[in-house]
């Protein structure tokens, strides 16, 4: 059974810093890793997909890499924000037999503050 | 304005009673997924559809049950066999042949 860890669960960093937030997962036989953020009570936006034959993905600020060997992710947000405060969620797509529902396992989260 | 919309915000039941929960979407999309999120940890499947009149039990259906009679439409219901519902749930959808699922807002569901 795919279990996704996320580390750490909270991070309080000043505005400017340059920051790393990492996920791990069991099976290493995953379709593609998702990073998705939340907002507190409200829904999740995706950021960044990255399939497993890709090593990492860049949007704006944003850079996730992805080592499918050893079962890890980090996603990496440079000059931080007080915008980018929110939840961030690692999730992994697994092969499953040839079904193709899209099945997602999340990991809990990392909860990050920016602060001014 | 394409998207996903869940209704109620915010729900409210007694004990016993059970209780439907909206998820409409406007993409074309093929899939739908409903989640349960409880503070502090990752999302976890209830149920999922991949089209329409067919849907498939996900890692916590007990209590809960579901119906896609409609390609936009896949509303929850939150059963008195339901032991712990309070929680927030998200509902999802996903087009065919793309990855990504898009998330609606989201329900609070608060068992009084």
């Amino acid at each position: 059974k795919q279990e996704v860890t996320q580390i750490p669960a909270a991070l309080s960093v000043p505005e400017g810093e340059n920051l790393v937030l990492n996920c791990s997962f069991t099976d290493s036989a995953i379709y593609n890793l998702q990073w998705f953020r939340q907002d507190p009570g409200k829904g999740l936006t995706s950021l960044l997909l990255i399939q497993s034959s890709q090593r990492e993905q860049t949007s704006g600020r944003l850079n996730a890499s992805l080592d499918k060997s050893s079962g890890r992710s980090t996603l990496y947000i440079a000059a931080s924000q007080p915008g980018d405060s929110a939840t961030y969620l690692c999730a992994v797509r697994g092969h499953t037999g040839g079904t193709s529902y899209g099945k997602l396992t999340f990991g809990q989260g990392t909860i990050l503050t920016v602060h001014p | 304005d394409g998207g996903i919309t869940q209704s109620p915000k915010y729900l409210f039941r007694k004990e016993g009673q059970n209780v439907t929960l909206s998820c409409e979407q406007n993409l074309n999309h093929d899939a739908m997924y409903w989640y349960r999120q409880d503070p502090g940890q990752g999302l976890r499947l209830i149920y999922y559809s991949q089209i329409v009149n067919d849907f498939q039990k996900g890692d916590i259906a007990e209590g809960y049950s579901v119906s896609r009679e409609k390609k936009e439409s896949f509303p929850l219901t939150v059963t008195s066999a339901q032991k712990n519902p309070t929680a927030f749930y998200l509902c999802a959808s996903r087009r065919g042949a793309e990855d990504t699922q898009y998330f609606g807002p989201g329900t609070r569901l608060t068992v009084l």
